[in-house]
């Protein structure tokens, strides 16, 4: 149980141009998702904090206008990095977690920005 | 806020040793500690989670603990084998008010094995 994935696993895109990942519960009611980012040799750095139905609460300096979040549904919430440039390259994470229990990860996506 | 930090950053044994990573957190009003493993170009494995009320809990050849008080966790793995080089990181929930509790991340620390 407690399954999350994302899709995609990784994504090349040209500068400029938008992407979305999608992240999904595929056995629970997600009522809360989660989406980290996580550089080279880095830890993971929470971005935004999204409830179902809500607008996602976006961490210090995370801008919310580049990466856009929506959280439709108990099953699924998407990340939109828009204008994407090289350095948005990075590793995606999401997670998910129902009520205030544990969080359940997601495989993660790369993304480079050529 | 919540600060997470473990040492060291990397550690290298041979084949069948013992060995603790440490994790030490600024706020001991935390809620969960939990341990992670990641591999390279990977997603996070969880590995243990602990409860606040808790001060243990094993799985395995794995065994971590955690001192509320003195803001510390250990992991300890007993008879280390190849397959366990990995990243590992601790992480630590604390509330973020609304219901909502929040991960903080350390850097991790790098095991190698060497056969």
């Amino acid at each position: 149980g407690a399954v999350v994935s994302q899709h995609p696993s990784w994504v090349i895109c040209k500068s400029g141009t938008s992407v979305k990942i999608e992240c999904r519960s595929l056995d629970f009611q997600a009522t809360t998702m989660f989406w980290y980012r996580q550089f080279p040799k880095q830890s993971l750095m929470l971005m935004a904090t999204s409830n179902e139905g809500s607008k996602a609460t976006y961490e210090q300096g995370v801008e919310k206008d580049k990466f856009l979040i929506n959280h439709a549904s108990l099953t699924l919430s998407t990340l939109t990095v828009t204008s994407a440039h090289p350095e948005d390259s990075s590793f995606y994470i999401c997670s998910a977690s129902y009520l205030a229990y544990e969080q359940y990860f997601g495989p993660g996506t790369r993304l480079t920005v050529t | 806020k919540q600060e997470v930090t473990q040492i060291p950053a990397a550690l290298s044994v041979p084949e069948g040793e013992n060995l603790v990573l440490n994790c030490s957190f600024t706020d001991s009003a935390i809620y969960n500690l939990q341990w992670f493993r990641q591999d390279p170009g990977k997603g996070l494995t969880s590995l243990l989670l602990i409860q606040s009320s808790q001060r243990e809990q094993t799985s395995g050849r794995l065994n971590a603990s955690l001192d509320k008080s003195s803001g510390r966790s250990t992991l300890y793995i007993a008879a280390s084998q190849p397959g366990d080089s990995a990243t590992y990181l601790c992480a630590a929930y604390s509330y973020s008010g609304a219901g909502s509790y929040q991960l903080t991340f350390g850097k991790g620390t790098k095991l190698s094995v060497i056969p």
